[in-house]
């Protein structure tokens, strides 16, 4: 069935390094991918988005990056804080009014 | 400009009743969409309405149902409610022409 997923289900990095959450799709009519962050007791935040026709994206201190010959989406968070601290979704809407989230990873920073 | 709104933020029923929870989208957002959120599936599409239409619906059983009002706010409903329901339950709002959501903080739900 429709899906899409992520590599690392947790990741922990140094506070002030890179990190890279990945994520990769299957349904390759998809135009438009989304990253979202969820912190706790919250409800999931736009964080950045990519249309199919694009390969990159940049945002404040944040990039995202789209594969489709191999159907890989990447985040990158540059010198991540402490607040970065949360779950990442990826997102692809499939243009019929209807978004599949990923099943999500939590990424923890150590300070 | 307010962010999207949910009541109740929580909930206890029992087994066998009937919830609605409620959603005010972001002024000017006409579609609003609904989620179910547990830890073992992740974030589940329930259904999108757009001008009181429900346009896609996600594999729910009939017990799930939905409604938007001529003022885009939404209610979900669940009848006959079951432990497996118990969940976080999320609303978005979307702009015209728009992808990205914005969600609210949630309805979490415990069914006991």
């Amino acid at each position: 069935g429709e899906s899409v997923g992520l590599h690392l289900p947790t990741l922990s990095v140094q506070e002030g390094d890179n990190s890279i959450i990945n994520c990769a799709y299957s349904n390759s009519a998809s135009d438009y991918f989304i990253w979202y962050k969820q912190e706790s007791g919250k409800g999931p935040q736009f964080i950045i988005d990519i249309r199919s026709n694009m390969d990159k994206r940049q945002g404040q201190r944040v990039t995202v990056l789209l594969n489709k010959t191999v159907k890989h989406l990447s985040l990158q968070i540059a010198a991540t804080q402490p607040g970065d601290s949360a779950v990442y979704f990826c997102a692809e809407n499939t243009g019929g009014f209807k978004t599949i989230f990923g099943a999500g990873t939590r990424l923890f920073v150590k300070a | 400009k307010a962010g999207v709104t949910q009541t109740p933020r929580y909930l206890i029923k029992t087994r066998g009743q009937q919830v609605t929870l409620s959603c005010s989208p972001i002024s000017g957002h006409r579609s609003v969409s609904w989620y179910q959120q547990t830890p073992g599936q992740g974030l589940q599409f329930l259904f999108e309405y757009f001008s009181e239409t429900q346009r896609n619906k996600g594999n729910f059983p009939g017990r799930f149902s939905g409604r938007q009002f001529s003022n885009s706010r939404s209610e979900m409903n669940v009848s006959t409610l079951e432990l497996g329901d118990s969940a976080l339950y999320l609303c978005a709002s979307t702009g015209e022409g728009r992808y990205e959501q914005y969600f609210g903080p949630g309805t979490r739900l415990t069914v006991t």
